[in-house]
């Protein structure tokens, strides 16, 4: 069955350091989601992503944010100075459709130091 | 008032038992509604897919929406060890975009 990857499963970084958290979506779905899970609280969206732009973004999702599709595969969220409050699970996801099912990946564990 | 409510349990039930999960919302343009199970530090995985009020049944899984009462339910028949989890609500608007509100899960624990 196809799933959503995600890569690394765990990244540690120093405060003001720059990561990029990657994602493999399911092959033939075209909407792509980044939401972030800080521990305890609840799965929160992020951006949605189509046709090579950004659909809709909260207002989490700041100037310290991007995502892109380097390639026909692959889709990441870059965070450009991270902040102790940056650390968090964050999951990608992937639809088929705009009102498709979202299929989430299993996080990528943040931990800013 | 919250977007969506969610209780958070924790929830312990009995081996075969009938459980019950629920959410309540206030926005009511939410038009599509969906269960999430998430096991701890995992990805939430989709349960159950809904548009608009009325029942939905897939194995031991119910899922019901009342939009008039702006709330939906969950029912798992004849619980397992294995169905210990979080639950999570979620829910969308329809033509809006595709984000999607979250509640902040219910802990659910079968015992044996």
């Amino acid at each position: 069955e196809p799933e959503v990857t995600q890569t690394p499963s765990h990244q540690v970084t120093q405060m003001g350091q720059e990561v990029i958290l990657r994602c493999v979506p399911i092959s033939n779905h075209l909407y792509f989601y980044w939401y972030r899970q800080i521990l305890g609280q609840k799965v929160e969206f992020l951006v949605s992503f189509y046709n090579n732009e950004i659909s809709e973004k909260s207002e989490i999702f700041d100037d310290q944010f991007s995502v892109e599709r380097p390639d026909g595969s692959n889709f990441t969220l870059k965070i450009r100075s991270t902040k102790l409050e940056d650390s968090a699970m964050y999951f990608c996801a992937s639809s088929e459709t705009v009102e498709g099912e979202q299929y989430f990946g299993p996080g990528t564990r943040l931990t800013v130091t | 008032q919250k977007e969506v409510e969610q209780d958070p349990g924790p929830l312990s039930v009995p081996e075969g038992a009938i459980v019950s999960l629920n959410c309540t919302y206030s926005n009511s343009a939410f038009q599509y509604f969906m269960w999430y199970r998430q096991y701890s530090r995992k990805g939430p995985e989709l349960l159950m897919y809904t548009y608009s009020s009325g029942n939905k049944e897939d194995g031991r899984f119910t899922a019901q929406v009342d939009k008039s009462s702006k709330y939906i339910s969950l029912f798992i028949r004849d619980s397992q060890p294995s169905d210990s989890a979080t639950y999570l609500c979620a829910m969308r608007v329809t033509g809006g975009g595709n984000k999607l509100t979250f509640g902040t899960g219910t802990q659910l624990k079968v015992e044996l």
